[in-house]
């Protein structure tokens, strides 16, 4: 069965430095979205994305963030310097198509600002 | 305000019996619910979806959906001590084709053997 990849697993980075977290979601699908989880909070969304463009993106998601599909595979979310906040969960969806509201999670990567 | 609400709990039941999961949206155009399920340190895992009133089951899940009252809820029968993990209510709005989804903060359940 197809799945959402992710990587990292685990990003360790200083404060102020560039990440780049990367994302392979699943062949067909059309949308693709970045969510972030803090330790012990909700899931909150950062961005969507849909025909190499920005769809929505939340209050989070300001100038530190930008996200991109280089090669039509691979979905990119880069925050460009680092703040100790930034540390959590970031979580890559997809769906198929707009009539199919199911998004698929990819395994996630831990990021650690230190 | 988009808010999705869920008891915190731990919700504890025994093995072999029902659990039952609540969740409240306060935005009533709403279209679409879903229910993850999301054990410890990994990413939500999707167990159901329901958009239209009524019940929707999937083998020893049922997913109920009631708009007027803003209520939807989860019922896993015959709980197994594999279920016990995180169940997360999301929610989304149709919004420029987008459909993000708002999480509820989620219900730990505890399946005691």
């Amino acid at each position: 069965e197809p799945e959402v990849t992710q990587t990292p697993s685990h990003q360790v980075t200083q404060m102020g430095q560039e990440v780049i977290l990367r994302c392979v979601p699943i062949s067909n699908h059309l949308y693709f979205y970045w969510y972030r989880q803090i330790l012990g909070q909700k899931v909150e969304f950062l961005v969507s994305f849909y025909n190499n463009e920005i769809s929505e993106k939340s209050e989070i998601f300001d100038d530190q963030f930008s996200v991109e599909r280089p090669d039509g595979s691979n979905f990119t979310l880069k925050i460009r310097s680092t703040k100790l906040e930034d540390s959590a969960m970031y979580f890559c969806a997809s769906i198929y198509l707009a009539g199919e509201r199911e998004q698929y999670f990819g395994p996630g990567t831990r990021l650690t600002v230190t | 305000q988009k808010e999705v609400e869920q008891n915190s709990g731990p919700l504890s039941v025994p093995e072999g019996a029902i659990a039952s999961l609540n969740c409240t949206y306060s935005d009533r155009v709403s279209q679409s619910f879903f229910w993850y399920r999301q054990y410890s340190g990994k990413s939500p895992e999707l167990i159901m979806s329901i958009y239209s009133n009524g019940d929707k089951e999937d083998g020893r899940f049922t997913a109920q959906l009631n708009k007027a009252s803003q209520y939807v809820s989860l019922l896993i029968r015959d709980s197994q001590p594999s279920d016990s993990a995180t169940y997360l209510c999301a929610v989304t709005l149709p919004g420029a084709g987008s459909y993000q989804l708002t999480f509820g903060k989620g219900t730990k359940l505890s399946v005691i053997p």
